[in-house]
Formats: structure tokens, sequence, C-alpha cells
């Protein structure tokens, strides 16, 4: 399966500032990456669907203007987290989709984000 | 809407134990199961899958049976080992044909030696 990276594995970070979140696919060409928050005990919830070379499809509930994605390159996906508040914190995966059947995806270990 | 209940953790056993994880679930139509594992530092990794009813994944050992009579998805493995100390998460995929995944809350195991 693919390898996916991110980078930070954590970061923290004073209120109010920006933080970039990038998230690789090593071994694959992906089109298409997901971007995950997971609080924690709780499910991993989508947030965005980021596309190469298009804007990020944002699920309901999520502010475009304050997780900004950009999908710059086949194997590169970054998410910004702009005006980072407490509430912000929490744990983000990204993940890309097999280009086989079944809807399997492959995971990056997630980046910790901690907001002060 | 679409869900996915797991038992919560977390789960202590003792290596050669008998392990089940239930997980059920609520969808319209007819969804795709699946088994992640997360290995402490790492990301989620597919351990099994189901796509149709009564259809068996299995992989390591673990299995785990599409019912949709029970709308469930329980996982199981007849002998653990200290190495399957992990986060197992439970998820499913609504649609045929997209990724987007409902997710249990994870359920962490513990396996003493």
């Amino acid at each position: 399966g693919a390898v996916v990276s991110q980078h930070p594995s954590w970061v923290i970070c004073k209120s109010g500032t920006s933080v970039k979140i990038e998230c690789r696919s090593l071994d694959f060409q992906a089109t298409t990456m997901f971007w995950y928050r997971q609080f924690p005990k709780q499910s991993l919830m989508l947030m965005a669907t980021s596309n190469e070379g298009s804007k990020a499809t944002y699920e309901q509930g999520v502010e475009k203007d304050k997780f900004l994605i950009n999908h710059a390159s086949l194997t590169l996906s970054t998410l910004t987290v702009t005006s980072a508040h407490p509430e912000d914190s929490s744990f983000y995966i990204c993940s890309v989709p097999s280009s086989g059947s079944g809807n399997e995806q492959f995971f990056g270990p997630g980046t910790r984000l901690t907001v002060l | 809407g679409n869900s996915v209940t797991q038992m919560e953790g977390p789960v202590t056993l003792s290596e050669e134990a008998f392990l089940t994880i239930n997980c059920t679930y609520t969808a319209t139509g007819y969804p795709s199961l699946f088994w992640y594992v997360q290995y402490p530092g790492e990301g989620l990794q597919l351990l099994l899958k189901a796509t149709k009813a009564d259809d068996k994944g299995s992989n390591k050992g673990f299995e785990a049976t599409y019912r949709k009579e029970t709308t469930s998805f329980h996982l199981e493995k007849g002998s653990v080992q200290v190495s399957d100390s992990a986060v197992y998460f439970c998820a499913l995929s609504a649609t045929s044909g997209t990724y987007k995944y409902i997710f249990g809350t994870g359920t962490r195991l513990k396996v003493l030696a």
C-alpha cells in the first residue's frame, strides 16, 4: 500500500497564530487526499477532500476560511489552521485513497496540534 | 443518518486470550465495512474488510463477518499476542465508489504477557 507521511508529528502554538500541516504520499501519486480530525476518545471526522488542481471540498460544518487546504502537487497536500484557538487543539490525520477497488484508504500517522 | 457504534475500551487481555470487539452500524443501502488498526506512533492500517452481507474478512488471525440481519461487524481473534496491542477502528463506507468513511470511536487493546 501507499506510504503516507505527515509533518510535523506534533506542534504547540499560541492562540491566534497559524499552523501548517503537510501530508505527503511518498510512493503514490494522489489526485485526492482526505483530512480528518480526531478529538480524544472520539471518532475520526472527515473534514475535507483535497483535490489536486482545484478547490477542496469541505464537509458540512467545517469552516473553509479557517482550515485552508492546498493540494500543491500529486504528492503533497497542506492543511493550514488559521488564527488557531484552543478549541482547534486536536489530532489531524490525512489519507490517500487506494487506486484499487473496495474503497481502501492509506493513512498518515497524524499530527497532534495543541493551541495554548 | 449513517453511524458506527464500537465498544469502548480499553480492553486488557492476557496473551493467548480470545478477543471480541463489538461493532454495529446504521446505514442505508449496502455499505462496505472495515476494521483498521493503529499501532503506536503509526497511521491507521487496513486490517480487514467486507463489502457485502455474509462476507468474512480475515487477516493476521483476525476475522469479522458482515451480518446484515444484526447490522454488525464484530472483530474476533482466537489467541491474541502482545504485538496485537493497538487501537482498533471499525468503519463503514456507505456509498460505492466514494471514500467517505464513518468511523467508530476506536477501541484500545492492551495484551499482557
